[in-house]
């Protein structure tokens, strides 16, 4: 099956700071989104991005289909954007998302 | 739009206690919902996919006679634990989307504790 990769694993910050948080994956995409998982587990969507960029207030994500990787920007951090970032793909025929191991983020006050 | 209710949103039981998940779509019709797993600090895992009408299709390695997924209309799907053990406990999650090449959404998340 499709391998996702995403680095660092752990990322901390010092809030202001900006950050990218990258995603690789080893096949096709039709399906890739970002997530930030807070403390209590819920799984907040970021960003439905199989291709092209989009932005969303202090958040923004890349993804580049052709060379198999996606990238999100977390400009002005703040301790709120703490928590564990997951990419998850779907690769062509098959619609279930595979997750990456996530980016774990704190951001410190 | 594109809500998922999951309930409960926690559990605690004894060992041997079947426990029922509910995973609901309140504003749009879903025929394909999934049901994840997550152990501490660790990364989603697919379990099985389940089909509006039809048997759900399980990933390798989870057991279908253990976990039981019943997708009985286009807006809920349900798994059971049967018999549960400690080390079922775990954090169950469920997706739904409304089609191809759309994205998933996501309910909030069981957390199973079995004693």
């Amino acid at each position: 099956g499709i391998q996702v990769e995403q680095s660092p694993p752990d990322l901390i910050l010092q809030e202001g700071a900006n950050s990218t948080l990258r995603c690789n994956f080893s096949d096709s995409v039709n399906n890739l989104q970002w997530f930030h998982q807070n403390p209590w587990g819920q799984l907040i969507n970021l960003f439905y991005i199989p291709s092209g960029t989009k932005q969303n207030g202090r958040l923004s994500a890349t993804t580049v289909a052709t060379e198999r990787y996606s990238l999100l920007y977390i400009s002005s951090s703040q301790t709120t954007d703490s928590g564990v970032y997951f990419c998850a793909v779907s690769d062509t025929g098959r619609r279930a998302l595979t997750f990456g191991s996530g980016t774990r983020l704190q951001v410190q006050p | 739009g594109a809500v998922v209710s999951q309930h409960p949103s926690r559990v605690i039981c004894k060992s041997g206690t079947s426990v029922k998940i509910e995973c609901r779509s309140l504003d749009f019709q879903a025929t394909t919902m999934f049901w994840y797993r997550q152990f501490p600090k660790q990364s989603l895992m697919l379990m099985a996919t389940s089909n509006e009408g039809s048997k759900a299709t399980y990933e390798q390695g989870v057991e279908k006679d253990k976990f039981l997924i019943n997708h009985a209309s286009l807006t809920l799907s349900t798994l059971t634990v049967t018999s549960a053990h400690p080390e079922d406990s775990s954090f169950y999650i469920c997706s739904a989307q409304t089609g191809d090449f759309q994205p998933q959404h996501f309910g909030d998340g069981t957390r199973l504790s079995i004693l």
